[in-house]
């Protein structure tokens, strides 16, 4: 079975422009979370979406967004890019809600805004 | 406020040696904790998840331990490998599975 995959793998973008990243979940898993790691910072949850409807939301501006189409692949949004938004941002499936099922994560996406 | 604390922060070992690694949690009650490695650059990966009722799990040398009255979990590291440098993170789910709270993970160095 396939992981999950996440594209693209490395990005740069310069400050005030928009990026969007993908995450395809293992094949049956309806639930997908994304995570923001920095450097020196623990992961930072930003949302997690199951059968297409946003079930949980982290403390993050409104400039993050995601969501989650009906094959479970899903996409977040981050607009007006600002230098603190370089990161990793990691993308895992569940079968379920996350919080009561497994979570398989993705290689991420490196994000670097200059 | 829900909170996991991991100690220590960063740890250096020579490699055959066995280490073990904390974790204080006081997400109450809560539903299940796991532990995940990271090597650098990468995803985590899942090592073990346990249940509130479980005391502890094993997965080849990696081994968790969970005493949910004190609320305290320690993962044990047997006869360290290099590839075994990494971060390891707890992670403790509350008990509908609404929410899962990040520890900051301890950094794992194993030398030669």
């Amino acid at each position: 079975k396939a992981g999950v995959t996440q594209t693209p793998r490395y990005l740069i973008k310069t400050r005030g422009q928009q990026v969007t990243l993908s995450c395809s979940p293992i094949s049956g898993h309806r639930s997908v979370s994304w995570y923001q790691q920095t450097p020196g910072q623990g992961l930072q949850f930003l949302f997690e979406y199951f059968s297409e409807t946003q079930r949980n939301k982290g403390n993050f501006p409104g400039r993050f967004s995601g969501r989650q189409f009906s094959n479970s692949r899903s996409e977040m949004n981050v607009s007006t890019l600002e230098l603190g938004d370089s990161a990793l941002y990691l993308c895992a499936s569940s079968l379920d809600p996350a919080g009561s099922y497994e979570q398989y994560f993705g290689p991420g996406t490196r994000l670097t805004v200059t | 406020k829900n909170q996991v604390e991991q100690s220590p922060q960063s740890l250096i070992i020579l490699e055959g040696k066995n280490c073990t690694l904390q974790c204080n949690y006081t997400v109450s009650p809560f539903s299940n904790l796991r532990w995940y490695k990271q090597d650098t650059g990468r995803g985590p990966v899942s090592l073990t998840i346990m249940t509130f009722s479980e005391n502890t799990k094993s997965n080849g040398r990696y081994t968790a331990t969970l005493d949910a009255d004190t609320k305290q979990s320690s993962l044990h590291i047997t006869a360290s490998q290099l590839s075994d440098s990494a971060s390891y993170i707890c992670v403790v789910s509350d008990e509908y599975g609404n929410k899962l709270v990040f520890g900051a993970g301890t950094i794992l160095r194993v030398k030669s």
